[in-house]
This record gives structure tokens, sequence and C-alpha cells, in this order.
């Protein structure tokens, strides 16, 4: 079975502009849960999205929105960048379902502001 | 609130058993996991357990809870090289499964041949 994949691998963006990140869950999964990493801070919960419907968000600025399609896959997008947004971006996939809710992660996309 | 204490790095020698550490505060943590990354790569799922449990093993990895101290710990049998990399400890908390988890701010395992 494919693994949680993420698009793209690596982006290049410079202050004040806008990106959006694409993640593709394990087949099956319906729940899509995004996270930031960077060395100060360390992984950050950002959102995460069940059926099409956010479900639960960290404390991110307004900037830092996200959405589900039908087929699972979700996007996320930040407006307006900020040096402060370089960072890798992981998303991870799970079934959500109560007795389990182990997360698989993807490879991350590592975003660099300029 | 919320949080997750790790230490920050191990060093041991190959074909020791290396000890990573982890401690909680949320006492409604359901389950805890164990994560591995590798420069440049993404999270590895290393293995988890439930908080009904006090231990779990998997080949080389072997997972206690001390649920009154609110303490876990990672052991790998036999550290290899291929070893070295950081490990995460994550909770995720209550039954509601909120998608979201708690991270230590990572263990750095250091393996020297």
């Amino acid at each position: 079975k494919a693994g949680v994949t993420q698009t793209p691998r690596y982006l290049i963006k410079t202050r004040g502009q806008q990106v959006t990140l694409s993640c593709s869950p394990i087949s099956g999964h319906r729940s899509v849960s995004w996270y930031q990493q960077t060395p100060g801070q360390g992984l950050q919960f950002l959102f995460e999205y069940f059926s099409e419907t956010q479900r639960n968000k960290g404390n991110f600025p307004g900037r830092f929105s996200g959405r589900q399609f039908s087929n699972s896959r979700s996007e996320m997008n930040v407006s307006t960048l900020e040096l402060g947004d370089s960072a890798l971006y992981l998303c991870a996939s799970s079934f959500r379902q109560i007795g389990t809710d182990t997360q698989y992660f993807g490879p991350g996309t590592r975003l660099t502001v300029l | 609130g919320e949080d997750v204490e790790q230490s920050l790095f191990l060093s041991v020698r190959e074909g020791d058993s290396s000890v990573i550490n982890c401690t909680y505060t949320d006492s409604s943590s359901t389950y805890l996991y164990w994560y591995k990354q590798e420069p440049g790569a993404g999270l590895q799922l290393l293995t988890y357990i439930f908080s009904n449990m006090d231990m779990k093993q998997d080949q080389r990895l072997t997972v206690l809870l001390n649920k009154k101290d609110k303490h876990l710990s990672l052991r790998i049998a036999d550290t290899q090289t291929g070893d070295s990399a950081i490990y995460f400890c994550a909770t995720s908390t209550g039954s509601s499964n909120t998608g979201k988890l708690i991270f230590g701010q990572g263990t750095t395992l250091q393996v020297k041949p």
C-alpha cells in the first residue's frame, strides 16, 4: 500500500507571496493532519481535516488555512509569507476511529521563505 | 497544559542498548507513540502503546509505560549505526481522537562504531 505523499518536496518563496502544499493520504484513510517543524519550536500541530471538515486547529494565525477534498486529499495554504514560515511541513493520515488514531507521516515539504 | 519532555541527546556504542526517556503531563493521554526521523525525511512510526498497558515489545524495541509517573521509555536492543536518528515521543489525548499529537523536542541518538 502506498504511503503518504506530499508535493512539492521543496519550495522557495519570497516574503509576501502565498503557497499551497498538497498531501495525499494512505488509501482508505479519511483524516489528514498537518504539522509545522522548525528547529526552534519543534513539531507543532496546525490542523486536522476529516470528511472534508476541519475538526481541530492549532494555535496558528489565520494566514494558515487548509481544505480537504472528497477523495481525502488535502491542501494547506499559507498567505502573505513571512521569514518565520520557513519550515518543514508534514502531513499525516489516519483512519481516525475510536480505538486507534495512529498517524502515518509523509516525507514533508521543505519551505524556504526569502 | 499539554507538554512532552525528552532529553536532547544520547550517545551509545554499537551493540549496546539505548534507552530514550520521555515524560508527559496530560493524564488523559490514551496512546503514546515513538517516531524516528532521519535527516531530510519525515517521521517513521516505530511503535505505540495504549495507556492501559505497561510494556510492549516489538523485535529490538521495548516500550515501558509508567502511567503513575507519566513516564515513557523506548529501549533499543543491540543498537546499530543505522539507528542513528532523532526519536520523538508523542501523545494523543482522550477518546475523541482529535487528530492532534503532542510531540517532545526529540532525542538525537548517536551510535558510535
